[in-house]
């Protein structure tokens, strides 16, 4: 299978832990992105990146929440002292659209964060 | 701010009853519209992209189409296996734009 993986899938975690994720685009894919998804609520945009450049961030992300894309393939999503409010589906995407083109981005199966 | 409204939340049809699924938006100049199937607990499927007004696409049952204002997602004698949440996305114009702004989802149940 060559599409969008993440790991892991399922997390629980105490408040105040740290928990990082991490995603796998389609390989070859120059964009990737983030989003947080609740409870019958579409996703949330949080951030994306241009190869290893991070090109914008969501208001949402608040200071606890770091994203990276070393080389420009994988990328980690660190969430610092989770709070419950942090429960939600945290969907990972890419494409392979260069900057300025409209794009498809195919989605993982994303990782569930539960914080108790 | 761009905004995404899909209607109904849900629907329910009785399997081969054709039905639409709606979505209304505003954005600072359209790049894209984006159709996605997705199954519970799963991540979303990508189905179409229209581009502008009066485009149309089809997949199987499915028919989108688009104009200034509304993308419409019709469902042609669906079958139970259609049965999922059926996102709505769009993608504004302009510079390094690339997020896609997302409504809340149709929710279709499709009886035997």
């Amino acid at each position: 299978d060559t599409g969008v993986s993440q790991n892991p899938r399922h997390k629980i975690t105490k408040r105040g832990q740290n928990v990082t994720f991490r995603c796998d685009p389609i390989s070859e894919h120059n964009r990737l992105y983030w989003y947080r998804q609740t409870l019958g609520q579409g996703p949330e945009f949080l951030t994306y990146f241009q190869n290893e450049a991070q090109l914008e961030k969501s208001r949402l992300l608040s200071d606890r929440f770091s994203a990276e894309r070393p080389k420009g393939s994988f990328s980690t999503l660190e969430i610092q002292r989770t709070e419950q409010g942090d429960s939600a589906m945290y969907l990972c995407a890419s494409s392979p659209a260069p900057l300025g083109y409209t794009d498809t981005q195919y989605f993982g199966p994303g990782t569930r964060l539960t914080v108790l | 701010e761009d905004q995404v409204t899909q209607s109904p939340e849900a629907l329910r049809l009785q399997e081969g009853e054709s039905s639409s699924l709606n979505c209304s938006y505003t954005v600072s100049g359209l790049r894209g519209l984006f159709w996605y199937r997705q199954d519970p607990g799963k991540g979303p499927e990508f189905l179409f992209t229209l581009y502008s007004a009066g485009e149309e696409k089809e997949k199987e049952r499915l028919k989108a189409t688009l104009t200034k204002k509304e993308s419409f997602l019709h469902i042609t004698a669906p079958k139970p296996e259609d049965s999922a949440t059926y996102l709505c996305a769009v993608q504004a114009r302009g510079g390094a734009n690339s997020k896609l702004t997302f409504g809340k989802g149709i929710t279709l149940s499709v009886r035997p």
